[in-house]
């Protein structure tokens, strides 16, 4: 079955950066897009970016563009992000998801499989 | 940014009670050409990710019992659970995929 299994909880300090693994399995990697997705404690989703692990094309979300990279390596299907000089609101809960194709005139996604999620807290 | 407003932002319903959730955005999101509404709706129980209920507005996933529906156009949606069972407590986004994309703020469902 279609899988996406994220890294562990991380524990960071603020000014430091963190990655994020996420290891699909159960479908043919680059022919969907992977979106990461971010929730802080009690509060709603807050999407941060998309690569295409076809391309590696990318786009990133206005709030956390410049701090925020996203790779992947289709040789083992993992995508990567890595989010840098981190603030205590980075503290959050980070998902990443598939995204189909967007097939059509739309210029967004939408997300079918998502991974369980790895906790990320900022804190000195 | 396409602005997604959800609401409300909380509703408590009886179970087999019929439950009723809004999302309006800040402009269509319905493309002419192909006439298709570029909305979705997730349900996330707690303390799991979110989970795919109905694409393109009013298209079930498989597997999501059917009463689960989403409906509307453009710019009014609605996801309705039309007989409310306990495993259904949850907090529901919709999202918007038109130009990138956008959630809404999420509405918690709780039983009476």
């Amino acid at each position: 079955q279609v899988q996406l299994v994220q890294s562990g909880a991380e524990v960071k300090k603020p000014g430091a950066s963190v990655r994020v693994s996420c290891k699909a399995s159960g479908y043919t990697f680059n022919t969907y897009g992977i979106s990461w997705v971010r929730q802080a404690p009690g509060q709603g989703l807050e999407w941060m970016g998309w690569i295409s692990p076809y391309n590696g094309d990318t786009e990133y979300a206005q709030n956390v563009q410049g701090r925020v990279t996203m790779t992947t390596d289709t040789s083992t299907s993992t995508a990567y992000m890595e989010l840098r000089s981190l603030r205590s609101d980075d503290t959050a809960v980070y998902y990443c998801a598939r995204a189909p194709p967007r097939g059509g005139p739309g210029r967004g996604w939408y997300m079918d499989v998502w991974g369980k999620g790895t906790t990320v807290t900022v804190s000195s | 940014d396409i602005v997604m407003t959800q609401s409300p932002d909380s509703l408590a319903v009886s179970l087999g009670e019929r439950a009723t959730i809004n999302c309006k955005s800040s402009q269509s999101v319905l493309h002419s050409s192909n006439n298709k509404n570029y909305l979705v709706w997730y349900q996330q129980k707690p303390g799991q990710p979110p989970k795919l209920l109905i694409s393109w507005a009013s298209t079930r996933e498989s597997g999501v019992p059917d009463r689960f529906s989403g409906s509307g156009s453009g710019t009014d949606f609605t996801l309705t659970i039309s007989s409310l069972q306990a495993e259904d407590v949850a907090v529901y986004h919709c999202q918007q995929h038109l130009e990138s994309l956008t959630f809404g703020g999420g509405t918690k469902v709780e039983i009476k």
